[in-house]
């Protein structure tokens, strides 16, 4: 089955600062790759989004990049601000089952003044 | 639109007790997918259900847990005899029918086994 490995596990950086994260897949036939953002007590919430026929993917301040020769995937946020702070859940699927994800182990983000 | 609506939000069972979570998919959605979170861990896949149908039950432990989506009302995870083991935070996502369609998750019941 399908194994995500995400990376670092916490990240520290100034609010305005850029956060980067990683996240690598066994699964060669996984097609879809989500990012959700999960505050305390609360539900993930899917923040962005992309499939193995693109590359890249932007949303305002936050951008996915996909590498499917490498299986690995990267969340960008640019211009961090304080109400970034959350745990952040890389996650994979394979074909025709979006819905039925593998997830990473969550990276814990903190943006300090 | 409502979103995924899960109940109760909070459960606390003693030990041995039988613990029941509900979950209502979003309007127009047939597929649900229940996760379990525990603390400081990521979200693991438990099952994948539509209506009457159990279609994946890979991540479903092999005793004591049961779950079902049936006809007419919400789904049910049910955890029969629980022990602490089982506190934990248990999550229910909806899709429409049809392939790679992104998943909507519910605000979680949160288990505590006591």
């Amino acid at each position: 089955g399908e194994n995500v490995e995400q990376h670092p596990s916490t990240l520290s950086v100034q609010e305005g600062d850029s956060a980067v994260i990683k996240c690598t897949y066994s699964d060669s036939a996984s097609n879809y790759f989500p990012w959700y953002k999960q505050e305390l007590g609360k539900r993930p919430q899917l923040i962005i989004d992309i499939r193995s026929n693109v590359g890249e993917k932007k949303d305002q301040r936050i951008a996915v990049t996909l590498n499917k020769t490498a299986k690995h995937f990267s969340l960008h946020i640019t211009e961090t601000q304080p109400e970034d702070s959350a745990v952040y859940f890389c996650a994979a699927s394979e074909p025709g089952t979006a819905s039925k994800l593998t997830f990473g182990t969550g990276t814990r983000l903190q943006v300090t003044l | 639109n409502a979103g995924v609506m899960q109940n109760p939000r909070h459960l606390v069972r003693r030990r041995g007790q039988e613990a029941r979570l509900r979950c209502s998919p979003m309007k127009g959605h047939s597929h649900v997918y229940w996760y379990r979170q525990l603390p400081e861990e990521g979200l693991k896949f438990m099952v994948y259900l539509q209506k009457e149908n159990i279609i994946d039950e890979s991540g479903m432990p092999k005793e004591r847990f049961s779950a079902e989506f049936p006809k007419e009302g919400p789904s049910i995870l049910r955890i029969q005899q629980v022990v602490r083991g089982d506190s934990a935070a248990y999550f229910c996502a909806s899709s429409r029918q049809g392939k790679d369609t992104e998943a909507f998750f519910g605000q979680g019941t949160r288990l505590t086994v006591v």
